[in-house]
Formats: structure tokens, sequence, C-alpha cells
């Protein structure tokens, strides 16, 4: 079965703290996709990165960084120096297969609610 | 912004009503994914459909239906609506149907079913 844990539920930080969340999945795929999502106050959910399983080597992206590890089935988004700006509920992903193996619906998590406060 | 767009922005009806939900996914874009997102189910994908095509279906209701027009619009049909229907609604588009392609979602639907 396909699943996305994101334990922690709520997370409050100071501004200019650093803050890590953590996304564990779960899929018999030997070829995945992970994606991280922000749906800011707004409402609308923002694309923020893609990771495929065969590529292991962290990525950084301004104040933003991720950390993908097989051995421990875990793709854990940092930010650096949290920002008011910061503050919505993000959402790990992973993309499996349907039937014919030709589509890339998403599993999401039940998402993270970061809050920065200032 | 996205390039996904979606209408109507909020809708507000009554039990046992019917209701349409239109997204227009970004140019170029062929696959049109639906996902439901309430307080007790959180983000769920509902049904995706690849150039007028349906191609997967999610935990869909009976009572919902989807259809992806020549011009590659979709609408997300929900009819005999409860009180449980009440939820966001996003459309999302995507290139193709290879799983590394990321998905854009558009603003959402926010339906209050009465």
């Amino acid at each position: 079965a396909q699943k996305v844990t994101q334990a922690q539920t709520e997370i409050s930080v100071v501004e200019k703290e650093d803050v890590t969340l953590d996304c564990v999945y779960e899929t018999r795929d030997t070829t995945y996709y992970l994606f991280w999502y922000k749906q800011p106050p707004s409402g609308e959910l923002v694309f923020l990165i893609r990771r495929n399983s065969f590529d292991e080597q962290n990525e950084i992206s301004g104040r933003y960084s991720w950390n993908f590890q097989k051995s421990t089935s875990s793709f854990n988004f940092t930010i650096t120096a949290s920002q008011v700006v910061d503050s919505a509920v993000y959402f790990c992903a992973l993309s499996v297969p349907g039937y014919g193996g030709a589509t890339n619906k998403l599993i999401f998590g039940t998402g993270t609610l970061l809050a920065v406060q200032p | 912004d996205s390039g996904v767009t979606q209408t109507p922005k909020h809708l507000i009806t009554a039990t046992g009503q019917r209701v349409t939900l239109r997204c227009s996914p970004r140019s170029g874009d062929l696959s049109v994914y639906w996902y439901q997102q309430s307080l007790d189910q959180g983000l769920q994908f509902l049904i995706q459909y690849y150039n007028g095509e349906e191609r997967a279906k999610g935990n869909i209701l009976e009572r919902f239906s989807a259809q992806q027009f020549p011009d590659l619009h979709s609408e997300l049909n929900l009819s005999s609506l409860e009180l449980g229907d009440s939820a966001l609604y996003f459309c999302a588009s995507s290139a193709g149907l290879a799983r590394r392609n990321e998905q854009f979602f558009g603003p959402g639907t926010r339906l209050t079913v009465l």
C-alpha cells in the first residue's frame, strides 16, 4: 500500500529559527516521485519540489532544503532562518501509478501546520 | 499564479441539490485531476482525465462525476449533496501522464452544503 505520514501536526517557531518538517512514505514501487506543496492561509496549493527515487542527492533552494533518504523512507524539508511568510500548511505527497500504470495521482500526507511567530 | 483556473470560488447550496465545478488547465496541459480537501479526510484524489479520457479513479462517490471536454477544460458534477460534501475542491493539471510531472493546482472551489 502507498502511504505518506507527516507525524507533526503543528509546529510553532520564532522567526529566524530553523525548522524541519518530517515526511515518511511507504510504497512497493521501485520508481516513484515525492513532492512537497505549501498551502498558505489564502488556500491555494503551491508546488515546491519534486524528487525521484533514484536521486538521493540533497537539494537546496535558498532557505529551503530537502533531505531524501531511501534507507529510512523519509523526505524531510528544512527551512533555514524561518520568516513569518513561511507560515502555512506543508504537504508531502507521493506519486503512484493507477490502473494501466500510466497515471500520476498524488497521495498526500495529512500536512504540517507551521506557525512562525515574529 | 499557477495558470489553472477554477470557478466558482465559493458555492453555497442546500442538501439534495446538484452543482457543477469548472476547471481550466494550464495552457498545453493534457491531464486534469480533481482532489477534495476536508477536515476529516484531508486531501484526497478523486479522479483524473487525460486528453478527454478517464485515467484513474480514487475515492469518488457515485453521486459525483466528471468529464473533460475537447478544449481540455473539465467539470466536476456533484449531485444529491449531503452536509459531508462540504469541502474545498481542487483541480490540478500536468503536462502528461508521467509520474515525474508536477501537478499545478488551481485556487480551489469552496463548497458549503447547508
